[in-house]
């Protein structure tokens, strides 16, 4: 049983530019969030997509946003990259949105930016 | 506002001895609370969740973590520290929502 799955696992871009994460859940979760880590500190939330649209959002600009396919797998979308997006970009999976469904983590993207 | 402290950055311990991670939230309703284990340049594993049933609750690898209201607590435990063990440890309240609110951190060194 494949747990959760993203790609790629590691990406140099340069100021300004944009970038796309991909993200496929665990076998049966139909839930996905994703979450930024800035080196030495925890996750923070960006955003969660259940049935194909954005339910809640984090304290994100816009720049961020993303996409949930028919599948349940996700997208990320970054742009006009600064060079504070520097991170680990990590999606979690869940079945349904419930506050007592443990989410499963991917081993996440490695986003550098120069 | 829903959120928690770790209120320790590093623990150190030897193999064998006990382990001690603490937590402390804040909900103004009845929590979900999770741990979670990071090894180096890795995603996050699930250990143990509390979802208000039993106040001590077990997870993987002989961690253990008891739930105190009273307290607004909840520590994480293992008997007995293995060398493997060593990895970064995030305790975690759910929104009822199921967004998740991350600890800082608890960098836990184990020595042989």
């Amino acid at each position: 049983d494949a747990g959760v799955t993203q790609s790629p696992t590691h990406l140099i871009k340069t100021r300004g530019q944009q970038v796309t994460l991909r993200c496929s859940p665990k076998s049966g979760h139909d839930t996905v969030s994703w979450y930024q880590q800035a080196l030495g500190q925890g996750p923070q939330f960006i955003f969660q997509y259940y049935e194909e649209e954005e339910r809640q959002r984090g304290n994100f600009p816009d720049r961020f946003s993303g996409h949930q396919f028919p599948n349940y797998s996700s997208e990320l979308n970054v742009n006009a990259l600064l060079l504070g997006d520097s991170a680990l970009y990590l999606c979690a999976s869940s079945f349904s949105t419930g506050s007592n469904q443990p989410q499963h983590f991917g081993d996440g993207t490695r986003l550098s930016i120069l | 506002a829903q959120s928690v402290t770790q209120l320790d950055s590093h623990v150190s311990v030897s193999e064998g001895t006990p382990v001690l991670l603490r937590c402390n939230y804040s909900s103004s309703y009845s929590p979900s609370l999770f741990w979670y284990v990071q090894h180096p340049n890795k995603g996050l594993q699930l250990l143990l969740k509390y979802t208000s049933a039993a106040t001590l609750v077990k997870g993987i690898n002989g961690f253990e973590a008891e739930f105190k209201k009273s307290e607004t607590s909840f520590h994480l435990t293992k008997p007995s520290a293995h060398m493997s063990d060593a990895a970064e440890y995030f305790c975690v309240v759910s929104l009822y929502t199921g967004k998740l609110i991350f600890g800082q951190g608890t960098t836990l060194q184990v020595k042989p």
